[in-house]
């Protein structure tokens, strides 16, 4: 089974700095999709940034980037010039490239960043 | 982009009673659609995932009999919560995964269950 492990509960960054967020996971899969998650107050869950896995580049999505390393199992968030809108808090989850119930997406236990102004 | 509507956003109900919670996806088709429930700073546990036309696959520990899930049509998914309780009180929230549109999935807003 497909495991995701999010370690640290809980971070905080000051405005316009950098943070980093740690995702490692456990698969014997190949072939699978990664996400980060961000859910705010409001808990809509909002999608931050998607990773293939046969894909080597690192994903990037204006401020948002990744670290994926796929021989680790790692796949870290970096958040550049932190907003007071980024606090919220992210999740990071795994998912087979397959439909139906297949694609079913296993989460992280999530981590509360927040941001100092 | 794709949109999943959940509803009601909010809901209280007597202990007892029965409450119904829809999840539609509106300008896709979703064969498949997932609910989750999520208590307070905690991850989202799936709950059950919806096959339309077929019986819902409950997770293990789920009561299939309290948490009924009927996908009667490709854009609608009900969950509906029989007998409930105060400990049933929580934020539940359904996906919905656009088979057409590379498979993404989309979450709904949410609905938060209050048991009185």
């Amino acid at each position: 089974a497909q495991t995701v492990t999010q370690s640290q509960p809980e971070m905080s960054v000051q405005e316009a700095e950098t943070v980093t967020l740690s995702c490692t996971y456990d698969t014997s899969e190949s072939d699978y999709y990664l996400f980060w998650y961000k859910q705010p107050p409001s808990r809509q869950m909002i999608l931050v940034i998607r990773q293939e896995a046969y894909k080597q580049q690192n994903a990037t999505e204006n401020r948002f980037s990744v670290n994926f390393q796929k021989a680790a199992k790692s796949f870290s968030l970096k958040i550049s010039d932190s907003q007071l809108g980024d606090a919220a808090m992210y999740f990071c989850a795994y998912r087979r490239p397959y439909t139906g119930a297949n694609s079913k997406l296993t989460f992280g236990k999530g981590i509360t960043l927040s941001v100092r102004p | 982009g794709a949109v999943v509507s959940q509803h009601p956003s909010w809901v209280i109900c007597k202990s007892g009673t029965s409450v119904k919670i829809e999840c539609r996806s509106l300008d896709f088709q979703a064969t498949t659609m997932f609910w989750y429930r999520q208590f307070p700073k905690q991850s989202l546990m799936l709950m059950a995932t919806s096959n339309e036309g077929s019986k819902a696959t409950y997770e293990q520990g789920v009561e299939k009999d309290k948490f009924l899930i009927n996908h009667a049509s490709l854009t609608l998914s009900t969950l509906t919560v029989t007998s409930a309780h105060p400990e049933d009180s929580s934020f539940y929230i359904c996906s919905a995964q656009d088979g057409g549109g590379g498979n993404t999935i989309y979450f709904g807003e949410g609905s938060w269950l209050t048991v009185v």
